[in-house]
């Protein structure tokens, strides 16, 4: 199975800040990551596929990086809406798929 | 618009069995491979099954293997996650969740770009 690493596993941060949430892969998966987001009561929602590509509608803040086994989300100026619950995924064995632990975002 | 909508969530005790249902709408049902994804109260997403757009592949995660069955009904446009021999580490909200996919550069890149609301499965004696 391939294991998927979030750090860290929460922050606190300010509105206007730059968060970067790292996803480590147990072997390369190529470029076959995403990225969720999660509030509290709600169903998860993509932003990121293919390790960097935004979804339609979601804010030009979020970027996603990486290829092999290290990936990166960042958010470049963080917003009161951002706060969240953030997992990566890896789809690059679909049938055994598997989500990073979660890095909660908070308010500092 | 896409709607997927779990049913059949509730409160079971361990041993027994349960089905959770997903009515889809909204998209063209026979087309997407489909999953279930669970997440107990305070942790994160776990993965559990999927089947294939055809119905002709399915994996299991080792926990459930040999305990769930995941089905498709194309004439109905309805997932079904059959679970028999209920533990209480099955407590968890289940999602019914579709697999999207897209053409980047040279490869197909799958996500889950629908889930449903949630419904919760709670086992306790």
């Amino acid at each position: 199975d391939i294991q998927m690493t979030q750090s860290p596993s929460s922050l606190s941060a300010s509105v206007g800040d730059r968060v970067t949430i790292t996803c480590r892969a147990s072997q390369s998966i190529n470029r076959y990551l995403n990225w969720y987001q999660q509030k509290p009561g709600t169903a998860p929602k993509l932003l990121i596929s293919a390790a960097s590509s935004l979804q339609s509608g979601v804010p030009s803040r979020f970027s996603g990086s990486g290829s092999g086994t290290d990936f990166t989300l960042t958010i470049s100026s963080l917003q009161p809406e951002d706060f969240a619950t953030y997992y990566c995924q890896q789809s690059y064995s679909t049938l055994l798929l598997t989500f990073g632990g979660g890095t909660k975002v908070e308010i500092k | 618009q896409v709607q997927l909508v779990e049913s059949g969530g509730g409160v079971v005790q361990p041993g027994r069995s349960l089905r959770l249902s997903c009515a889809a709408s909204g998209f063209t049902f026979s087309s997407y491979a489909m999953h279930w994804v669970r997440q107990a109260p305070g942790k994160g997403l776990e993965w559990v099954t999927v089947v294939s757009y055809d119905g002709s592949k399915k994996s299991y995660i080792d926990s459930v293997r040999g305990r769930f069955t995941i089905s498709r009904d194309d004439s109905k446009d309805t997932l079904y996650l059959q679970m028999d021999s209920l533990r209480a580490e099955d407590t968890a909200v289940y999602y019914c969740v579709r697999e999207g996919y897209g053409y980047y550069g040279s490869g197909t890149y799958f996500y889950f770009d629908y889930w449903g609301q949630g419904t919760l499965v709670t086992v306790s004696s």
